[in-house]
């Protein structure tokens, strides 16, 4: 089955510098990348997400790139801000609708 | 419009007995996943359902472990012998199948077995 890779598990930046997530994946059918954030005690939410005939896709601060060949897509925010901090999640979609997580990334932004 | 809905919120059960969890899907939304999340972790999956048939159940992680969905709207997911490691939070989401991928979660059950 799918597997999903998700590094680093913690980040702490300072506010106003930029925040890089990676994940890798391993089934090449995947097509869909989503990626959650999760506040604590709160429900995931659907932050972005990237489909597999796009290598790039940008709203305001956040980006998702793609990289088929690599098996490989990273969340990139910039200009962080205390409210950035949460616990990010990358998923990928295979052919069966099933969406399979990383193990989460705790994103801290230090004011 | 409505989200998704789960109930109880919170549920504390003795150690053996059986429970019951509820999920109420976005109207319309053909699919249906149950995850859990133990703390600090990640979300693993448990079940999926189109409609009322559930075509993969592999995430189950024992036969203690039942689910269904009735008229292509309500799921409940049944813990059965309820043991300390089943405690968790248990999310449901749901989709639609028109080419949007997007999983809408609801809040989650914090299941404590004591």
């Amino acid at each position: 089955g799918e597997n999903v890779e998700q590094h680093p598990s913690t980040l702490s930046v300072q506010e106003g510098d930029s925040a890089v997530i990676k994940c890798t994946y391993s089934d090449s059918a995947s097509n869909y990348f989503p990626w959650y954030k999760q506040e604590l005690g709160k429900r995931p939410q659907l932050i972005i997400d990237i489909r597999s005939n796009v290598g790039e896709k940008k709203d305001q601060r956040i980006a998702v790139t793609l990289n088929k060949t690599a098996k490989h897509f990273s969340l990139h925010i910039t200009e962080t801000q205390p409210e950035d901090s949460a616990v990010y999640f990358c998923a990928s979609r295979g052919s069966n609708y099933k969406l399979t997580f990383g193990k989460g990334t705790l994103l801290t932004v230090n004011p | 419009g409505a989200g998704v809905s789960q109930s109880p919120s919170n549920k504390v059960t003795e150690k053996g007995k059986d429970v019951e969890l509820r999920c109420d899907p976005i109207s319309g939304h053909t699919a249906l996943y149950w995850y859990r999340q133990s703390l600090g972790q990640g979300l693993e999956f448990l079940i999926y359902f189109q409609g009322n048939s559930a075509p993969d159940k592999s995430g189950l992680p024992s036969d203690r472990f039942s689910a269904e969905r009735t008229g292509g709207s309500v799921s409940t997911l049944t813990i059965q012998r309820t043991q300390q490691e089943d405690s968790a939070v248990y999310l449901c989401a749901s989709s639609t199948q028109d080419g949007s991928y997007e999983q809408y979660f609801g809040p989650g059950t914090r299941l404590t077995v004591t």
